[in-house]
């Protein structure tokens, strides 16, 4: 099993500049979230979906898109980056039954 | 809305020594989550803790939760250099399946 799969592994964007971060798992999970990691502040939930057609916001939703349109693959959209968006970016995925989650190997974006 | 805050921050300790990491939580939980993080890699999944009074042990780490107090431990025994990483705990939200994590310890431990 591939797990949780993103793309890319790194991004370097221009201000203002729009791009979707690729997750896709093979566990047949429903719940499939985004994190990003800023140095001291630990993990903050952007986005999580329970199962296709099915999203929400977490602590930090603003600047962000996502859709759910198959079990597989979560995509996160940044609409216009800003410098603040530069980050470290997990997904993760995990059965309903809130057993333990299984995350992807990140994305470390830059926005210059 | 549910807070999660572990302390200490930042832990250097010897080897063999013993320690314990603390992560409390504002709300009512229904479930508590350990993850270590090694450096630039993702996060691995530790212990899952279900109900009040659960104790998990693997190797020298053992995890306890304490949901009347709304705290969960993270106990090291005896500490070797390789449990050196960052580790997170996460506390799910009553009545929802998002997980909220705290800022994480980073722990060295110095041989």
């Amino acid at each position: 099993n591939a797990g949780v799969t993103q793309t890319p592994k790194f991004q370097v964007l221009k201000t203002g500049q729009s791009m979707t971060l690729q997750c896709a798992q093979d566990m047949n999970h429903e719940y499939m979230s985004w994190y990003r990691q800023d140095p001291g502040m630990g993990l903050r939930l952007i986005h999580y979906s329970v199962g296709a057609g099915i999203t929400d916001q977490g602590e930090v939703p603003n600047g962000y898109n996502v859709s759910r349109s198959t079990t597989e693959d979560f995509p996160l959209r940044l609409l216009s980056a800003a410098p603040s968006q530069t980050s470290v970016y997990f997904c993760a995925s995990r059965p309903l039954d809130n057993t333990e989650a299984f995350f992807g190997q990140g994305t470390r974006l830059t926005v210059v | 809305e549910l807070k999660v805050e572990q302390n200490p921050l930042f832990l250097s300790m010897q080897e063999g020594k013993n320690y314990t990491i603390y992560c409390n939580y504002s709300t009512t939980s229904d479930r508590l989550y350990w993850y270590r993080q090694d450096p630039g890699k993702s996060l691995e999944s530790l212990f899952v803790l279900l109900s009040n009074g659960a104790v998990k042990q693997e190797g020298r780490l053992m995890a306890s939760l304490d949901t009347k107090a709304r705290l969960s431990t993270l106990h090291i025994t005896a500490a070797v250099h390789d449990l050196s990483a960052t580790y997170f705990c996460a506390a799910l939200t009553s009545g929802t399946y998002k997980y909220i994590f705290g800022t994480g310890t980073r722990l060295k431990v110095l041989a």
